[in-house]
């Protein structure tokens, strides 16, 4: 079985700051990826970044990235010098066995609602 | 290019109907996947097709069933409503290959059954 884990449900963070989001993972799978999806107050769900299990280096999309640390098991997501589009409803979700490409079977956790202060 | 497309965006059913939510992309992607989120939580999984004429169940597929006969469109139906089937029902298409991924989500269909 699958968990994510995310210990933050609320951050309040000045503009223009960085902004690490937390994001812990439980799995017996030796493969997996690891996803960052943002759902601002609209309602849409928005897919950010990915990290593979096997990928040496971490994931950059812009100003996401992806700090993965496999022996930790954490796959925190760093926003860089934040925006107030930045405000938003932030989860983090894995995919276990990643050497099968039929399996998309997601597992998220229950969010992060980052709040960015002009 | 519209992406992914869900219709409708709001329904309101009573206890016993049945109901088909549609999705449909244009992206051409071999993945289709069906969410729903409830209230304080994340999504779960209901179905999801690898490609056209093969659906698998994920978490939560009781009391949905789906069907995938072309690769644009992956219709979830309700079989029989019921109260707890209320939540925002979230469409996805999505291609992978070996260290690339996208996902494109729908806007999402609120449904409420009373």
């Amino acid at each position: 079985a699958q968990k994510i884990t995310q210990t933050q449900p609320g951050m309040f963070v000045q503009e223009k700051e960085a902004v690490t989001l937390d994001c812990t993972y439980d799995t017996s799978d030796q493969s997996y990826g690891l996803f960052w999806y943002k759902q601002p107050s609209s309602g849409e769900m928005i897919f950010l970044i990915y990290q593979g299990s096997y990928d040496e280096q971490n994931a950059t999309e812009g100003r996401y990235s992806l700090n993965f640390q496999k022996a930790r098991k954490s796959a925190n997501l760093v926003i860089s010098a934040s925006q107030l589009g930045d405000s938003a409803m932030y989860f983090c979700a894995m995919r276990g066995s990643i050497s099968n490409f039929g399996n998309e079977k997601l597992t998220f956790g229950t969010g992060t609602r980052l709040t960015i202060i002009p | 290019n519209a992406g992914v497309t869900q219709t409708p965006k709001f329904q309101v059913l009573k206890t016993g109907q049945s109901m088909t939510l549609q999705c449909a992309q244009d992206m051409n992607h071999e993945y289709m996947s069906w969410y729903r989120q409830d209230p304080g939580m994340g999504l779960r999984l209901i179905h999801y097709s690898v490609g056209a004429g093969i659906t698998d169940q994920g978490e939560v597929p009781n009391g949905y069933n789906v069907s995938r006969s072309t690769t644009e469109d992956f219709p979830l139906r309700l079989l029989s409503a019921a109260p707890s089937q209320t939540s925002v029902y979230f469409c996805a298409s999505s291609y992978w290959t070996s260290g690339s991924y996208e996902q494109y989500f729908g806007p999402g269909t609120r449904l409420t059954v009373t």
